[in-house]
C-alpha cells in the first residue's frame, strides 16, 4: 500500500515564526502536492512537484514555498506564519510521470496548524 | 478553468436509506472525473473515477457514479448507507491537459442511527 505521512499531526505556532511541513512517500512517486483545506472552502492547491527540484504554483500560493530535493520528501515552508493560515494542510502524491490526468492522488493524514 | 459545484454542503440521512451526493462540473472539453473521501481525522481516499467507457462507474464500500455528459454532472450514489459512511466527500474534475484536480467544496454525509 501507498503510504503518504505528514511530520505532525497538530502543530501550534506564533506569528512571525518559520514553519516547515514535512511530507513523505514511500512509493516511488513522480509527483507531490499540497493543499490547505478549510470549511466551506474545500481543498485549495498551493504547490506541486513533477519532479525532483521542480516545482510549480497551484492556487494560493502566496506566504508559502516548497522544496524538493529528494523525490520521496516534498516540504512545505511558510516564511513568517500569520493567523490567516491557521488551516489542515493536505500532501499528496500520484505516480505517473508529468501528472498525468487520470492519475489517482494518494493523500497524507493532515496537519492541522494552529497560528497564534 | 475548471470548476466544480457540488450542490449540497450537508447532507442527514437515516442508516439504511438511500443517498444521491450531486455534483456539477464546467467545461466544454473532455474530462477526467473522481470522487475521494475523507473520513473523520484522515486524509483523503479514492472512491471512484471516470475516465472513459461506461458512464455508470462502480467503487469501493457500494458507491456508485454516473457521468452524464450532457448535464455535465457526476452525481454519487448509494443505495443503502451505513453509519460507517459518515464522512466528507469530494467531487473533483481534471481535463486531459494533466493539469490539476480542481476539487469542489465537499459534501458532509451524516448517516443518523
Amino acid at each position: 500500500d501507498v503510504k503518504v505521512t505528514q511530520s505532525s499531526r497538530y502543530l501550534v505556532k506564533r506569528t512571525g515564526e518559520k514553519v516547515f511541513l514535512e511530507c513523505v512517500q514511500d512509493m516511488d512517486h513522480e509527483n507531490m502536492f499540497w493543499y490547505r483545506q478549510d470549511p466551506g472552502l474545500g481543498l485549495r492547491l498551493i504547490y506541486f512537484s513533477y519532479d525532483v527540484k521542480m516545482k510549480e504554483k497551484g492556487d494560493i500560493p502566496e506566504g508559502y514555498s516548497v522544496s524538493r530535493e529528494k523525490k520521496e520528501r516534498f516540504s512545505l515552508i511558510l516564511e513568517s506564519a500569520s493567523t490567516n493560515q491557521t488551516s489542515m494542510y493536505l500532501c499528496a502524491s500520484s505516480f505517473y510521470p508529468q501528472g498525468q490526468a487520470q492519475d489517482t492522488q494518494y493523500f497524507g493524514p493532515g496537519t492541522r496548524l494552529t497560528v497564534l | 478553468a475548471q470548476s466544480v459545484t457540488q450542490l449540497d454542503s450537508q447532507v442527514p440521512v437515516f442508516e439504511e436509506a438511500p443517498v444521491e451526493l450531486r455534483c456539477n462540473y464546467s467545461s466544454s472539453v473532455s474530462v477526467y472525473l473522481f470522487w475521494y473521501v475523507q473520513y473523520p481525522n484522515q486524509g483523503l481516499q479514492l472512491l471512484l473515477k471516470y475516465l472513459s467507457g461506461s458512464t455508470l462507474v462502480k467503487g469501493i464500500n457500494g458507491f456508485e457514479a454516473e457521468f452524464n455528459k450532457s448535464q455535465t454532472s457526476f452525481h454519487l450514489r448509494k443505495p443503502s448507507v451505513h453509519i460507517s459512511d459518515t464522512a466528507e466527500y469530494f467531487c473533483a474534475v481534471s481535463d486531459l491537459r494533466n493539469t490539476p484536480l480542481v476539487f469542489g467544496k465537499g459534501t458532509r454525509l451524516s448517516v443518523i442511527a
